[in-house]
């Protein structure tokens, strides 16, 4: 299958700062990625759709201003969490499309104290 | 969105096939049934899909009622690393995929 990539796998940062979150389709070009997020014991839900080279569009509550999301090419799309605070201490999660299938990445695991 | 329904937690003995199912009533004729599993602290990860015809690949089977209604994912010969929460998930091709809450999967020893 195909493989996609995220960068860093796990981060802690402090409160108020900002944390930049990188997801790579290896061997493939997707113009569609998506950006999910996970918390203990729930299932994934669906944050965001990245569309290379155009904004993203975002889920109901999902506050674009704080999740920023880039799309400058077909193999990367970044998600940079604003002023991190505590509540969005979770387990991130992108996915490129190719074709009629998403691939997943490993996760970003994010603890803000 | 057409919704699936799957019992919360099943468990299996090693080395033995596993049937996992999954209920689809409302499907329309363009939805894709995608199968995918979540191994814990890992991303989700594709096993397979199909439209009509049941499906084979070198990780499961994918059997699909002619009615289109229900689907059933079959693993041949099941291994702790088969431990995982499973997700049928309908999409109809280009559509992003809406997670519910899976099978959870136990494979015992």
């Amino acid at each position: 299958g195909a493989v996609v990539s995220q960068h860093p796998s796990w981060v802690i940062c402090k409160s108020g700062t900002s944390v930049k979150i990188e997801c790579r389709s290896l061997d493939f070009q997707a113009t569609t990625m998506f950006w999910y997020r996970q918390f203990p014991k729930q299932s994934l839900m669906l944050m965001a759709t990245s569309n290379e080279g155009s904004k993203a569009t975002y889920e109901q509550g999902v506050e674009k201003d704080k999740f920023l999301i880039n799309h400058a090419s077909l193999t990367l799309s970044t998600l940079t969490v604003t002023s991190a605070h505590p509540e969005d201490s979770s387990f991130y999660i992108c996915s490129a499309r190719n074709r009629e299938t998403q691939y997943f990445g490993p996760g970003t695991r994010l603890l803000v104290l | 969105d057409a919704k699936t329904t799957q019992p919360n937690s099943m468990e299996s003995n090693e080395e033995e096939p596993v049937h996992l199912p999954c209920n689809h009533s409302t499907i329309s004729g363009t939805d894709y049934i995608h199968w995918y599993r979540q191994l814990p602290s890992q991303g989700p990860e594709y096993v397979i899909h199909g439209l009509t015809s049941n499906v084979n690949n070198r990780m499961a089977s994918l059997a699909i009622a002619e009615d289109r209604k229900s689907s059933t994912l079959i693993l041949h010969r099941a291994t702790l690393r088969d431990a995982a929460v499973y997700y049928c998930i309908l999409t109809k091709g280009n559509e992003k995929l809406t997670f519910g809450t899976g099978t959870r999967l136990t494979i015992i020893p």
